[in-house]
C-alpha cells in the first residue's frame, strides 16, 4: 500500500529565503506526483505535476525535482512571499488512477 | 485554463439526512473522481469513474454512497444516511484520460453534519 509523507510538517521562513518541501514515497511504481498548494477551508490549486520519466519541472519560482528510485521529491520556492503561505500537499498517482496524498507542509513566510 | 465546478460550496445537514454534492467536471473529461478531507487529516480518495460505472473505491465507500453521471455534464456524490463522522471537504476531480494524465481539483464542497 502506498504511503507518502511530507516533512517537515510545517515551516516558517523570513520573507526572501528560499523553501525546500520535501516528499517521499514507500512504492516507487507511479505514473506520476503532483504538488497542489492549499489555502485554509480552499480548494486544491495544482502546482506541478511530474511524470515518472521525468527528473523535474519548472514553473517561475517553483522547481520541483522527482527521484523515482528512491522514493522522493522535493519541491523548491525560490525568494518566498508572503503570498507564498499555504499548506503544499504532494500526491502520486499510480495503478487504478488514484491519487495518495501526503499531510502537507503548512508554510508561513514572516514578512 | 478550464475548472471543475462544485455546488454547494457549503451544506449544513442533519445526521441521518440525504445528501448529493454535485459537480461539474470538465467538459472533454473521461474520468472523474471524488476525494476527502477531514479537519487535520489527509485528502482520501473515494471513488472514481469511467464509463459509466465505478472503476475503483476506497473502503471508505460503503454502501451509504453512491455517485452517478445523470447527463452530460453533472457527476454527483450522495450520502444516503449522514453521519458525523461524514464531516469534511468533498472534492471533486476530473481527468482527460487514465493512467499518467493529469487530475484537476474543484474548489470543493464542505459538509457540516450535526
Amino acid at each position: 500500500k502506498q504511503e507518502v509523507t511530507q516533512i517537515p510538517a510545517a515551516l516558517s521562513v523570513p520573507e526572501g529565503e528560499n523553501l525546500v518541501l520535501n516528499c517521499s514515497f514507500t512504492d516507487s511504481a507511479i505514473y506520476n506526483l503532483q504538488w497542489f498548494r492549499q489555502d485554509p477551508g480552499k480548494g486544491l490549486t495544482s502546482l506541478l505535476l511530474i511524470q515518472s520519466s521525468q527528473r523535474e519541472q519548472t514553473s517561475g519560482r517553483l522547481n520541483a525535482s522527482l527521484d523515482k528510485s528512491s522514493g522522493r521529491s522535493t519541491l523548491y520556492i525560490a525568494a518566498s512571499q508572503p503570498g507564498d503561505s499555504a499548506t503544499y500537499l504532494c500526491a502520486v498517482k499510480a495503478a487504478g488512477n488514484k491519487l495518495t496524498f501526503g499531510g502537507g507542509t503548512r508554510v508561513l513566510v514572516k514578512p | 485554463e478550464p475548472e471543475v465546478t462544485q455546488t454547494p460550496s457549503h451544506q449544513v445537514t442533519q445526521m441521518g439526512q440525504e445528501v448529493i454534492l454535485r459537480c461539474v467536471p470538465i467538459s472533454n473529461h473521461l474520468y472523474f473522481y471524488w476525494y476527502r478531507q477531514i479537519l487535520g487529516q489527509k485528502v482520501e480518495f473515494l471513488v472514481s469513474f469511467y464509463n459509466n460505472e465505478i472503476s475503483e473505491k476506497s473502503e471508505i465507500f460503503d454502501d451509504q454512497f453512491s455517485v452517478e453521471r445523470p447527463d452530460g455534464s453533472n457527476f454527483t456524490l450522495k450520502i444516503r444516511s449522514t453521519k458525523l463522522e461524514d464531516s469534511a471537504m468533498y472534492f471533486c476531480a476530473s481527468s482527460e484520460a487514465g493512467g499518467s494524465e493529469k487530475l484537476f481539483f474543484g474548489s470543493g464542497t464542505q459538509l457540516s453534519v450535526l
